[in-house]
């Protein structure tokens, strides 16, 4: 139980394309989702938290206008990269909080991550 | 802000021994901890958590220590294998809000056998 897909695992596109990738909590539901980045051997940076129903919160520094993040249902958020440069190029990995399982909802399932590469 | 971060970058350790990561952490107003294992490519995988109203919780070949007067957090790993080799990120959560974690910044765990 408890996984967490996205999709594509891989995409390349070129500079000034607009990308989305799709995180999907399989079987259970995500009230809340969590978008980070990470360069190579680099730790997880948290870009924006996404709630169902709602408008997602940004960490500071991070461009909403470029990075925007849809949570449409309880199973699944988009993030789409817009008017991509290859500074974007990351790996990008989702999560999703199941509020309903124990240790007080605290715990993330990870999703295997979105390799992206902007030429 | 929140600040995690590792003593170790990297840890080396024959197949077998046993291997201790460590993480310190800044607010101590964190209350839920957590370690991940990460393998190249892949995203995080879950490992073992504590809460801050514990000191020790040991699971199958792992046991995680806290300690908050200082600030510390430790993963310890018995007898490690070649499979045991991969990034290790402890991460803490506040509680409150939307309960962010938010990731140290790695120990590359390298098994030798």
């Amino acid at each position: 139980g408890a996984v967490v897909s996205q999709h594509p695992s891989r995409v390349i596109c070129k500079s000034g394309t607009s990308v989305k990738i799709e995180c999907r909590s399989l079987d259970f539901q995500a009230t809340t989702m969590f978008w980070y980045r990470q360069f190579p051997k680099q730790s997880l940076m948290l870009m924006a938290t996404s709630n169902e129903g709602s408008k997602a919160t940004y960490e500071q520094g991070v461009e909403k206008d470029k990075f925007l993040i849809n949570h449409a249902s309880l199973t699944l958020s988009t993030l789409t990269v817009t008017s991509a440069h290859p500074e974007d190029s990351s790996f990008y990995i989702c999560s999703a909080r199941d509020v309903s399982a124990g240790r007080g909802g605290y715990e993330q399932y990870f999703g295997p991550g979105t390799r992206l590469t902007v030429t | 802000g929140e600040s995690v971060g590792l003593h170790l970058p990297t840890l080396s350790v024959q197949e077998g021994d046993n291997s201790i990561i460590n993480c310190a952490y800044s607010n101590s107003a964190s209350d839920y901890f957590i370690w991940y294992k990460q393998e190249s490519g892949k995203g995080p995988q879950f490992i073992i958590d504590i809460r801050s109203n514990m000191d020790k919780r040991q699971g199958q070949r792992v046991t995680v220590l806290l300690n908050k007067t200082v600030k510390h957090l430790s993963l310890q790993i018995a007898a490690t294998q070649p499979g045991d080799s991969a990034v290790y990120f402890c991460a803490v959560v506040v509680s409150g809000g939307y309960q962010k974690v938010t990731f140290g910044i790695g120990t590359k765990l390298q098994v030798i056998p």
